[in-house]
């Protein structure tokens, strides 16, 4: 399994653009990279896959290099809501080989 | 759509009695559910991968005889902490995807806190 790396904290202010860079040196040609987003207390909450090159959604943009050891999720405008760990995980999405695992995440913290 | 539920929300119970924690998909089917326990400020950890039809697989460290896992049907799983201890004090989490879906993306129920007194 690709073992990723992550920024322990960060710091933004409300209306700010936030990007938050993961490292996975040994991604394998088939693995997906998938962001999730968990609030304290809840289940994480699907964010944003991608990939290769540009992926956005209505929430967040996933920029892939073209050797995909590394990956950024850009949040745009953040608010005070946006508070919270956001974890990068990779793997093979399809079939049941798949096994989400998680590293240690990145706490980001709004301020007004 | 795509909805996991768990139940109960939050337990508390004495210490050597058993809790079951219920995990549904509401409206997808899934062949594989996956339960996690994550203390505080730690990130999620994974015990176990709930498969339905056949026995869990369970992870490394993990005591498959203390934590049942129990995958009946396409739409449940459930998760027993058998002989609770204080130290099994923890948020549970399951997930599951949706079958018949392209990519795995994972659904994740809202979690069941447990605290064994």
């Amino acid at each position: 399994l690709a073992k990723t790396t992550q920024p322990i904290s960060m710091d933004s202010y409300e209306g700010q653009e936030v990007n938050i860079t993961c490292s996975h040196n040994n991604i394998a040609t088939n693995d997906y990279i998938t962001w999730y987003q968990q609030f304290p207390s809840q289940g994480p909450r699907f964010i944003i896959q991608g990939y290769k090159t540009k992926v956005t959604n209505e929430v967040a943009s996933l920029f892939i290099p073209a050797d995909r050891k590394s990956s950024t999720l850009s949040l745009p405008r953040v608010s005070l809501s946006d508070t919270a760990v956001y974890y990068c995980l990779v793997g093979v999405p399809s079939g049941g080989s798949y096994i989400p695992t998680f590293g240690r995440g990145t706490s980001l913290i709004v301020h007004p | 759509g795509a909805v996991v539920s768990q139940h109960p929300s939050r337990v508390i119970c004495k210490s050597g009695t058993s809790v079951k924690i219920e995990c549904r998909s509401l409206d997808f089917q899934a062949t594989t559910m996956f339960w996690y326990r994550q203390f505080p400020k730690q990130s999620l950890m994974l015990m176990a991968t709930s498969n339905e039809g056949s026995k869990a697989t369970y992870e490394q460290g993990v005591e498959k005889d203390k934590f049942l896992i129990n995958h009946a049907s396409l739409t449940l799983s459930t998760l027993t902490v058998t002989s609770a201890h204080p130290e099994d004090s923890s948020f549970y989490i399951c997930s599951a995807s949706d079958v018949r879906a392209t990519y795995n993306e994972q659904f994740f129920g809202p979690g069941t806190r447990l605290t064994v007194l």
